[in-house]
């Protein structure tokens, strides 16, 4: 079954630490790629999308994510976080543009300041 | 000002009582997505509808339904069939039904005694 790997759980961070959050994909067709955010309290809002193109996409906040299809992989970057970066990040792919996205099991970040 | 509206935050229901959540967007949104959110999960698709009058099952649906009479609107039922109810549930809506964002509400946290 079609399914999205999440490696962390959680991670915790001091500021300015870099970010690299995994995000493996199991589908072998042609896929649409998210990371969403969840901020504490908030909506889930889309943080970046790639959907064809540059495989190299930047989203808000300093965010940016390479999608790497020979791995199956769309990794979340940010070369330095901040404390208002807190949040739980989930990773989701759309198959061949469907209806259905499938979305991780997330990974919750602390950031201490 | 639009976006995507859920009530109640919070909802608690006795076991065996059907219980609705609403759903609304203001965003002349086609399509319109249920999901079910449990620690350490990620985000399961219950329902989705890219058109009024019409839906489809997603990964979860048993012991759910729902209806899409107006454009706007897409209640959730969670029915007593549903073996367990107590969840986060999202609403969620994009533009059509594939190769786009998905918008999301605020969410209701149903807890079922």
């Amino acid at each position: 079954a079609q399914s999205v790997s999440q490696h962390n759980h959680h991670v915790i961070l001091s500021e300015a630490a870099s970010l690299e959050l995994g995000c493996n994909y199991s589908y072998g067709g042609t896929v649409n790629l998210f990371w969403y955010v969840q901020y504490p309290g908030q909506h889930l809002q889309l943080l970046l999308k790639y959907f064809s193109g540059d495989p190299l996409v930047k989203g808000i906040k300093g965010f940016e994510a390479e999608f790497i299809k020979s791995k199956f992989s769309f990794n979340l970057r940010k070369p330095s976080v901040q404390w208002s970066d807190t949040a739980e990040y989930f990773c989701a792919f759309e198959m061949d543009s469907s209806y259905k996205l499938i979305f991780g099991s997330g990974t919750r970040l602390l950031v201490r300041p | 000002d639009g976006g995507i509206t859920q009530s109640p935050k919070y909802l608690f229901r006795k076991e065996g009582q059907n219980v609705t959540l609403s759903c609304e967007q203001n965003l002349n949104h086609d399509a319109m997505y249920w999901y079910r959110q449990d620690p350490g999960q990620g985000l399961r698709l219950i329902y989705y509808s890219q058109i009024v009058n019409d839906f489809q099952k997603g990964d979860i649906a048993e012991g759910y339904s729902v209806s899409r009479e107006k454009k706007e609107s897409f209640p959730l039922t969670v029915t007593s069939a549903q073996k367990n109810p107590t969840a986060f549930y999202l609403c969620a809506s994009s533009i059509t039904s594939g190769g786009g964002e998905q918008f999301f509400g605020p969410g209701t946290r149903l807890t079922v005694l």
